[in-house]
């Protein structure tokens, strides 16, 4: 079956890490996304990985995958208030169609 | 910068009344896609466009329309809107159909029904 999903809420104090997490179902190989999406904008694709890969580092941002368990993170180091946003995970299989599989997006409020 | 515009950014309308939302991308993309998001929802894939090939989902009302004339712009024309039509619509690009073709996302038009 194909679901992607992920925890609705998360809260972090500025400059703590984040981790936001996301679980996929499909089990051919693919490619997963995360998305950034301000209040009112569109969405700003944040990085990507394919499923043969382990991790990917991108200045703050590290994504870690585990293949095996299906489960992926995305975690933003020394958070800051401008990271608050709704962030969506996204699958792409190789396999099937070439739609995207959204997450229901995790909603990331950074206190000061 | 290459970029995807959507304009207007908020539009309103009266129930009932036809209404088109405008897409435009300077990345020279093949794929053009409507997507419909509700507040607190993922984005859901309303129809795309490869080339001038049309491709409804399933699941996507007859009161949905779209239209590419050229490969810059894509329309989404909402024929009769009814209240559960409001929400915001993002258009997406891709280079092509292809499963690591990444997509780019305009800043959405937010559609008000009264």
């Amino acid at each position: 079956g194909e679901d992607v999903e992920q925890s609705l809420f998360l809260s972090v104090r500025e400059g703590d890490s984040s981790v936001i997490n996301c679980t996929y179902t499909d089990s051919s190989s693919t490619y997963l996304y995360w998305y950034k999406q301000e209040p009112g904008a569109g969405l700003q694709l944040l990085t990507y990985i394919f499923s043969n890969m382990d991790m990917k580092q991108d200045q703050r941002l590290t994504v870690l995958l585990n293949k095996k368990d299906k489960h992926l993170s995305l975690r933003i180091a020394d958070t800051q208030t401008g990271d608050s946003a709704i962030y969506f995970c996204a699958e792409c299989p190789t396999s099937g169609t070439y739609k995207y599989i959204f997450g229901t997006g995790t909603r990331l409020k950074v206190l000061a | 910068d290459a970029m995807v515009i959507q304009n207007p950014r908020y539009q309103v309308t009266q129930f009932g009344k036809p209404v088109t939302l405008s897409c435009s991308q300077t990345l020279n993309h093949n794929v053009m896609y409507w997507y419909q998001q509700k507040s607190s929802q993922a984005p859901k894939l309303l129809f795309h466009y490869y080339d001038k090939d049309f491709n409804n989902e399933a699941d996507t009302p007859d009161n949905f329309q779209s239209r590419r004339p050229n490969t810059s712009f894509c329309f989404l024309d909402i024929r009769s809107p009814g209240l559960g039509d409001a929400a915001m619509y993002l258009c997406a690009t891709s280079r092509d159909l292809a499963r690591r073709e990444t997509q780019y996302f305009g800043p959405g038009t937010r559609l008000l029904v009264l």
